[in-house]
């Protein structure tokens, strides 16, 4: 079975901070996704990478940073966390033919 | 531009009852599409996938189909179950160079079962 965990389900930090989200797959996919979903708006791609040490923006990509130091290990970085960066946030791999997802982070910024 | 539109937004049935949920889309080149089932709080699951050659795939009480053609597929719930209540998420994606695919997704149907 595809295993995606991700650090935290629930996180709540303050406006300003620095925040890390870590997203770790254990099937040796090369591809790796950030994605936020709100309510009425589904699932928005904010950044993925190909390859350790790759990445590429997806649609949201302002306001975040990732990093890809190692395969099996993807992480999504708010450089200064904002309000308007409260949401649900969703890691993934990439088979052959579909997407595997982690549990998801709740995210609040207060 | 790719999309995907899913009806209905929400949908309410009671315990046991069959319902069906929409998926329309303008995607391509088309190579796959996906129905995830997403729990309160979690990660969307896969429930069924289907190729251009397939146009109906069963997952237990749960029924996909595709029309390729008219760029339709549904899901069709059968005897529902109070652990049905979830967001069901329909994906299309993409083909593209290289053998991979870029996923569009729609905004999902509610689904709430009452007893």
């Amino acid at each position: 079975d595809v295993k995606v965990t991700q650090s935290s389900r629930y996180l709540v930090k303050r406006t300003g901070e620095k925040v890390f989200l870590e997203c770790v797959q254990d099937m040796d996919h090369e591809n790796m996704f950030w994605y936020r979903q709100d309510p009425g708006l589904g699932l928005r791609l904010i950044y993925f990478s190909y390859d350790v040490k790759m990445k590429e923006k997806g649609d949201i990509p302002e306001g975040y940073s990732v990093s890809r130091e190692k395969k099996e290990r993807f992480s999504l970085i708010l450089e200064s966390a904002s309000t308007n960066q409260t949401s649900m946030y969703l890691c993934a791999t990439r088979g052959a033919y579909e997407q595997y997802f982690g549990p998801g982070t709740r995210l609040t910024v207060t | 531009k790719n999309q995907v539109e899913q009806s209905p937004q929400s949908l309410i049935i009671l315990e046991g009852k069959n319902c069906t949920l929409q998926c329309n889309y303008t995607v391509s080149p088309f190579s796959n599409l996906r129905w995830y089932k997403q729990d309160t709080g979690r990660g969307p699951v896969s429930l069924t996938i289907m190729t251009f050659s397939e146009n109906t795939k069963s997952n237990g009480r749960y029924t996909a189909t595709l029309d390729a053609d008219t760029k339709q597929s549904s899901l069709h719930i059968t005897a529902s179950q109070l652990s049905d209540s979830a967001s069901y998420i329909c994906v299309v994606s993409a083909s593209i160079t290289g053998g991979s695919y870029i996923p569009t997704f729609g905004r999902g149907t509610s689904l709430i079962v009452h007893p």
